[in-house]
């Protein structure tokens, strides 16, 4: 398989579950990201893994905690999510440190209730 | 300052014509211009990117057109086919750098058949 794969592509779940959303890249590339994509805004960047360094965007609240275990693989922990966080959630890849272009997954679609 | 303003929200074009969607940004210090296109149920896919050296780039009936002075970017889709019907998103970034890409909020293109 190739390209970047995430899993699961639906997901509901209610304000007190804990879920996770992962992603998978077979390019050997060296940098990951979690972005979160809303109706009719700019895709925001949540969260970039380099080399296993992560660096943050310090307005995602601590309700969503990734976790990068190596450079192919890309975790975002869920729990106690709002319904504002119902969003699709895009994992990316690119190579080098966090050059572009960037690969996307075709996402997770979350919906919290 | 980092912003990337994108319009139309949405636009609507018959088949054989051209589509237009425009980019303005602030930061001078922004050097490549990627533009994503977006299937339904799909993730954003790099279409066609350019750096500020030159005033154009075409791949097949894709153009980017760029004015450095009006900080103005867009691209021109001509004779629009109904398989170009997706979401664009624009996007710049520094040094190329996909950590450092700031996004659009994208335009929704319909070709009519």
């Amino acid at each position: 398989e190739t390209g970047v794969t995430q899993t699961p592509r639906h997901l509901v779940m209610g304000m007190t579950n804990k879920k996770s959303l992962k992603c998978e890249q077979h390019l050997g590339h060296n940098a990951m990201y979690w972005y979160k994509q809303s109706a009719k805004k700019p895709l925001e960047l949540m969260f970039v893994y380099s080399l296993e360094e992560r660096v943050e965007n310090n307005s995602v609240p601590s309700r969503f905690s990734p976790e990068c275990p190596n450079s192919s693989h890309l975790f975002l922990h869920l729990h106690t999510l709002q319904p504002e966080d119902s969003a699709l959630y895009l994992c990316a890849s690119s190579p080098g440190q966090g050059r572009s272009p960037l690969h996307f997954g075709n996402g997770t679609r979350l919906t919290v209730t | 300052q980092q912003q990337v303003k994108q319009s139309p929200q949405s636009l609507i074009v018959q088949k054989g014509g051209i589509s237009i969607i425009n980019c303005a940004y602030e930061n001078t210090a922004f050097d490549y211009f990627p533009w994503y296109q977006q299937f339904p149920g799909k993730g954003p896919a790099l279409l066609i990117a350019i750096r500020p050296d030159v005033s154009e780039k075409k791949e097949g009936r894709f153009t980017i057109s760029f004015n450095k002075s009006a900080k103005q970017f867009s691209l021109h889709i001509m004779d629009s086919q109904p398989g170009d019907s997706a979401t664009y998103f624009c996007a710049a970034s520094i040094r190329g750098s996909a950590r450092q890409l700031t996004f659009g909020s994208g335009t929704q293109l319909t070709v009519l058949p």
